[in-house]
């Protein structure tokens, strides 16, 4: 059975930094990109970020461009988003996700975490 | 890159079917068979419904159908049950993935 548990939300101040982890089980991890995707209160999914199974190709979403670095250790089977200069538009639900390719430019999203809360507030 | 339109709510009652639509342009939604829907019941992981326009994964019930014609993709659900109420959207390869606002299905 596929797994993704997402932790290091929290509360952190306009500026601040921030590391997401994700801990997945159930699959050959480094054969799979993997993704963030985010929901602020009340609106829709946004894409955020991807990176390849072997973690040597990222992507992310113009908005978040320059503050937020994917990574992923294959030997702990853990996905990393490092999120910085965090605004208040920040504010969502982070959630890991598996993509049904190795390749994150293809393909769509097989699996989902339940999410990780990210408030940030003064 | 704008959202994909979707409706903010659809409504039936048991047994009848209802339809999403998820609208974009030529870019997106018209331009790849890269359309995916996924259900999402609050406080839970989103759950994949349907891929490539009109694929569903193993355990998906055939109740979930989806389609596309031009630049608008859809999603039918028939044989509406109460565990089908939950937020649908739908979402479009573009270069990057583009998702809709979101539709809340309420099963009267």
């Amino acid at each position: 059975e596929v797994q993704l548990v997402e932790s290091g939300g929290g509360l952190v101040q306009p500026g601040g930094s921030l590391r997401l982890s994700c801990s997945a089980s159930g699959f050959s991890f480094d054969s799979y990109a993997l993704f963030w995707v985010r929901q602020a209160p009340g609106k829709g999914l946004e894409y955020v970020s991807a990176i390849r199974g072997s973690g040597t190709r990222t992507h992310y979403a113009d908005s978040v461009k320059g503050r937020f670095t994917i990574s992923r250790d294959n030997s702990k089977n853990t996905l990393y988003l490092q999120m910085s200069s965090l605004k208040p538009e920040d504010t969502a639900v982070y959630y890991c996700v598996k993509g049904a390719y190795y390749e994150s430019n293809t393909g769509y999203f097989d699996y989902w975490g339940q999410g990780t809360l990210v408030t940030v507030s003064s | 890159q704008s959202a994909l339109t979707q409706p903010r709510s659809v409504s039936g009652s048991p047994g009848q079917s209802v339809t999403i639509s998820c609208t974009g342009t030529s870019s997106d939604v018209g331009g790849y068979t890269h359309v995916s829907w996924y259900q999402h019941h609050p406080g839970k992981a989103p759950k994949l419904l349907i891929y490539d326009v009109n694929e569903r994964p193993s355990g998906v019930p055939d109740r979930f159908s989806g389609s596309k014609s031009g630049n608008t993709a859809s999603l039918t659900i028939s044989g509406l049950q109460a565990d089908d109420e939950a937020d649908y959207h739908c979402c479009s390869y573009a270069g990057s993935r583009l998702f809709g606002g979101g539709t809340k299905l309420t099963v009267l």
